[in-house]
Order: C-alpha cells, then structure tokens, then sequence
C-alpha cells in the first residue's frame, strides 16, 4: 500500500501568518490528491482536490500544488476559522490511504 | 443538496453485534461507492472500506477484511456497517462517506456524514 507521511504534526501560527503544509507519498500518485479539514467534533470536509483543484465554497486563501510524490497545501493568510487539523489523501489506488494529520495551533 | 445522515451513538458491550446506517439523498444512490472512515478517540482517519448500491461490490482495506460487514440496501438508499462481536478496542467515530465521482471507485470523499460514535464498554 501506498504511504502517506504529513509534516509537521503540529503548527503554531498567528492570525493573517502564511503557511505550508506538506504531504508526501511513498511512491506516485500522480496528482490524485485530496485535503480535507477537520474541526474538533465534526466531519471532515474537502478543501482540495486533484491536488490543486479548488472545492466550491472554500476560500481562496486556501491553495494546493503539487504531483507525483510531494504536494503542498498553503494557507496564505490564516483566519480564526482556519485553526483546526488538516489530512492528505490519496486516491491513485485503493485502499485509500490517508496522512497521519497536521494540527494547526494558534500561537 | 446531497447529504448522508448517519444513525445514532451506540453503546454496547464486548461481545455483542452492532450494525449502523448511514442514509444518502439529494443524488442517485446506486451511481456512487459509499464508504466507512474510522477514527479512534484522538487519532487520525483510517479508511475502511468501500460498496458499490448498483451491484454491491464491495472492496476492504486489509486492516478491516473480515472485521466488519459493509453492506447496502439500494431500495432505501441506505449502507450499513455491522460488528458480530465487538471489542473495547473498535470504541471510535465512524464516519460514511461518498466518493465524489460517479461509478468511480478512486475519487475523493465528499460529502461525509455527521458520523456515529460507538462506544464498547462493559
């Protein structure tokens, strides 16, 4: 099965900062990649898909880039809103494999 | 709008069999695969599975095979997932989710349930 390893686990940031999170998988998945945010005690929902495509309805602070085994999800400037953990998820080959999560934390 | 509304927390004891539903509508059931994401109190998402309503075909993550039963009921629009004997250890939220392409297996997850919270506890 396909790997997906998220870094970094936790980060801290400040309201209006930048930032990157990164998701990286064990081999290709060309660009079949999702990014979903959840907030303590609901479902998560899709932000990004095909690693880049906009969902309706998301801000478009949010962005994602990247192909093959390395992608981005960058927050160009974080809202209270935005604080809650994020997951990568692949979908070149079932199973789905989904990373361990990012925790974005206020500073 | 297209929505899947889940059954309600459950409280049961090692041991006992459980069975959960999760109800589509706002779209045509039987075109799209409907899965089950775990996750255990404070972890990440674990996929689980995954059904096709048309034909039922039904596809397990090999963490899961033979732990649980995913099944559909085309006619009401419903997916279930069923324990026959539970363990403390499947205490966790259990979410359904929709594929977002029609009839395509590989696909991102949108929309998910509110999710359902099975607590095993004796």
């Amino acid at each position: 099965d396909i790997q997906m390893t998220q870094s970094p686990s936790t980060l801290s940031a400040s309201v209006g900062d930048r930032v990157t999170l990164t998701c990286r998988a064990s081999q290709s998945i060309d660009s079949w990649l999702a990014w979903y945010q959840q907030k303590p005690g609901k479902a998560p929902k899709v932000l990004i898909y095909k690693a880049f495509k906009l969902e309706s309805g998301v801000p478009s602070r949010f962005s994602g880039s990247g192909s093959g085994t390395e992608f981005t999800l960058t927050i160009s400037s974080l809202q209270p809103d935005d604080f809650a953990t994020y997951y990568c998820q692949q979908y070149n080959s079932y199973p789905y494999i989904f990373g361990q999560g990012t925790k974005l934390e206020i500073k | 709008e297209v929505q899947l509304v889940q059954s309600g927390a459950e409280v049961k004891k090692p041991g006992e069999s459980l069975k959960i539903s999760c109800k589509g509508s706002g779209y045509r059931f039987s075109n799209y695969w409907i899965g089950w994401v775990r996750q255990m109190p404070g972890k990440g998402l674990e996929w689980m599975g995954v059904i096709y309503p048309g034909d039922s075909d039904t596809r397990y993550s090999p963490s899961f095979e033979g732990q649980v039963t995913i099944s559909v009921d085309e006619s009401i629009s419903v997916a279930y997932l069923q324990w026959s004997s539970l363990k403390a250890s499947d205490t966790a939220m259990y979410y359904c989710v929709r594929v977002a392409l029609a009839a395509a297996l590989n696909g991102w997850l949108d929309p998910w349930g509110q999710g359902t919270l099975v607590t095993v506890s004796s």
